[in-house]
C-alpha cells in the first residue's frame, strides 16, 4: 500500500471537458511533485511544490493547472487537453525540497484517457 | 541536461538465477535511488543511497552507489517470479533523474 493516495486510478474525458486529480498524502512532507509517464518510459517531473509554492514548472501546457491548498493536498487541474496527453499521472513527495536526497514517495497514479 | 543510461533495457531470465543490472551517467548526483514499477502501479522505491561507495542490502536486492558518484548497480540474487516488472534508477542533484529502465521478466 501506497501513503501517496491518488485519486481517480482511471480518468476518461473528452478534448473539452474539465476535470481535476487529486493527491493526498499525509507523512509529514514539504515537497510534492506531479510527473507524466507514457507507457514503457520513466516518469517525466513537470511540477514540484516546496513548501506550498510552486517551484518548478518544467515548461508544461497551461492546460495543465497544479494547485497546492494546503500542505497535504495537491491537484492537478485539466482542461482542453489533447490526445498525446493520455498517460499515467503520477503523484509524489519528499520529506523537503532541498538537496538532502530524501527519496520520493509515489503514488499509483491515475491512469487518464482523453478522447 | 542531465542523462542516466540504464541496462540492459530488458531481461529473460530462469527463476533462482540472479540478476544484475546498472545505470551510469555523464554527471556527479549526490544521491541514487532504485525503484521497482508493477503494471497500473507507481514506483516503489527498493533501495536509496546517499554516499560514494556505499553498498545497502534490502532482502535478497544488493545496490551499490559508484565510489565517482556517476553510476549505480542493482543486484537481485535468486530471482522468483514475482521480481517482474520494470526497474528503474533514479539519480538526484537537484531533482530527480531517471533511467529508461529494466524490464525483468522471470521463467518458473
Amino acid at each position: 500500500d501506497t501513503e501517496v493516495t491518488q485519486t481517480p486510478k482511471h480518468l476518461v474525458m473528452g478534448m473539452t471537458n474539465k476535470k481535476s486529480l487529486k493527491c493526498e498524502q499525509h507523512m509529514g512532507h514539504r515537497a510534492m511533485y506531479w510527473y507524466k509517464q507514457k507507457a514503457k518510459k520513466p516518469p517525466e517531473l513537470m511540477f514540484v511544490y516546496s513548501y506550498e509554492k510552486l517551484s518548478i514548472n518544467e515548461s508544461v501546457p497551461s492546460r495543465f493547472s497544479p494547485e497546492c491548498p494546503n500542505s497535504s493536498l495537491l491537484n492537478l487541474h485539466l482542461h482542453a487537453l489533447q490526445p498525446e496527453d493520455s498517460a499515467l499521472y503520477l503523484c509524489a513527495s519528499s520529506q523537503d525540497p532541498g538537496g538532502a536526497g530524501q527519496p520520493q514517495h509515489f503514488g499509483d497514479g491515475t491512469r487518464l484517457s482523453i478522447l | 541536461g542531465q542523462q542516466l543510461n540504464q541496462s540492459p533495457q530488458s531481461m529473460f531470465i530462469q527463476e533462482g538465477e540472479d540478476v544484475s543490472m546498472n545505470c551510469t551517467s555523464s554527471s556527479i548526483f549526490n544521491t541514487w535511488l532504485w525503484y521497482k514499477q508493477d503494471p497500473g502501479e507507481g514506483p516503489v522505491l527498493l533501495i536509496a543511497l546517499y554516499k560514494a561507495g556505499e553498498l545497502t542490502s534490502n532482502g535478497r536486492l544488493t545496490a551499490q552507489f559508484g565510489i565517482t558518484r556517476k553510476d549505480s548497480f542493482l543486484n537481485i540474487s535468486a530471482s522468483i517470479p514475482s521480481d517482474v516488472g520494470i526497474y528503474f534508477c533514479a539519480g538526484r542533484l537537484d531533482m530527480l533523474t531517471f533511467g529508461g529502465g529494466t524490464r525483468l521478466m522471470v521463467k518458473p
